[in-house]
């Protein structure tokens, strides 16, 4: 079965600063790899996903990730963090029809 | 156009009592699916539905828990017997076509359940 795991249950960078946050994966079949977004007292929101084309995706709000086989990871990136990155984000991965998710990584955002 | 709504958004019971928990996909998304998301974790998967049928129930955790959809839109996740364990944040999330892994699902803000 497949599982993500999260690196890291909180995170701060200082506002402007690169932005990493960790993801490895299990799968006994290529994955599709997602990240999502969730606000407080929101709905997860996707930020971008892996699906066996380009190796390195670019999302929404200047997030990208690049799938390693090697490594089974699949890291979330940003050159500069905003004030508004604060959030919780996600990892998932699916082989089926159902959706695993990660622990979680709750990202702050220091001015 | 309007997102994925649940309803109500808290909900408060005391154990053993049964709790109803309502989910409004998007307009036109044939896949529906439920998550827990407990405090600290991520959504953890529960049942998905291809139109009104359960195609993936192996994350309902016992047979207290039960959905339907009945028209193959609105979703009703029903728990009998509540214990104090159930309480977590029920997500629902529905995309345009089930069965292809890569579809992106698009969350609703949960149901928050406490059991008392």
């Amino acid at each position: 079965a497949q599982s993500v795991t999260q690196l890291g249950s909180h995170v701060s960078v200082s506002e402007g600063a690169l932005v990493l946050l960790r993801c490895n994966y299990s799968s006994s079949v290529p994955p599709y790899l997602f990240w999502y977004v969730q606000y407080p007292n929101q709905g997860l929101q996707l930020l971008l996903k892996y699906t066996s084309a380009a190796t390195l995706v670019k999302g929404i709000n200047g997030f990208e990730a690049e799938f390693k086989k090697s490594e089974t990871s699949f890291h979330l990136t940003k050159p500069s963090a905003h004030m508004s990155d604060a959030a919780e984000y996600f990892c998932a991965v699916s082989d089926n029809n159902d959706m695993r998710f990660g622990a979680g990584t709750r990202l702050t955002v220091k001015p | 156009g309007a997102g994925v709504s649940q309803t109500p958004s808290n909900k408060v019971t005391e154990k053993g009592k049964y709790v109803e928990l309502r989910c409004d996909p998007i307009s036109g998304h044939t896949a529906l699916y439920w998550y827990r998301q407990s405090l600290g974790q991520g959504p953890e998967f529960l049942i998905y539905f291809q139109g009104t049928g359960a195609a993936d129930d192996s994350g309902l955790p016992n047979d207290r828990f039960f959905a339907v959809r009945p028209e193959g839109s609105v979703s009703t996740l029903k728990i009998q017997r509540t214990e104090r364990g159930d309480s977590a944040v029920y997500l629902c999330a529905s995309s345009l076509k089930g069965g292809l892994s890569y579809n992106e699902q698009f969350f609703g803000p949960g149901t928050r359940l406490t059991v008392l």
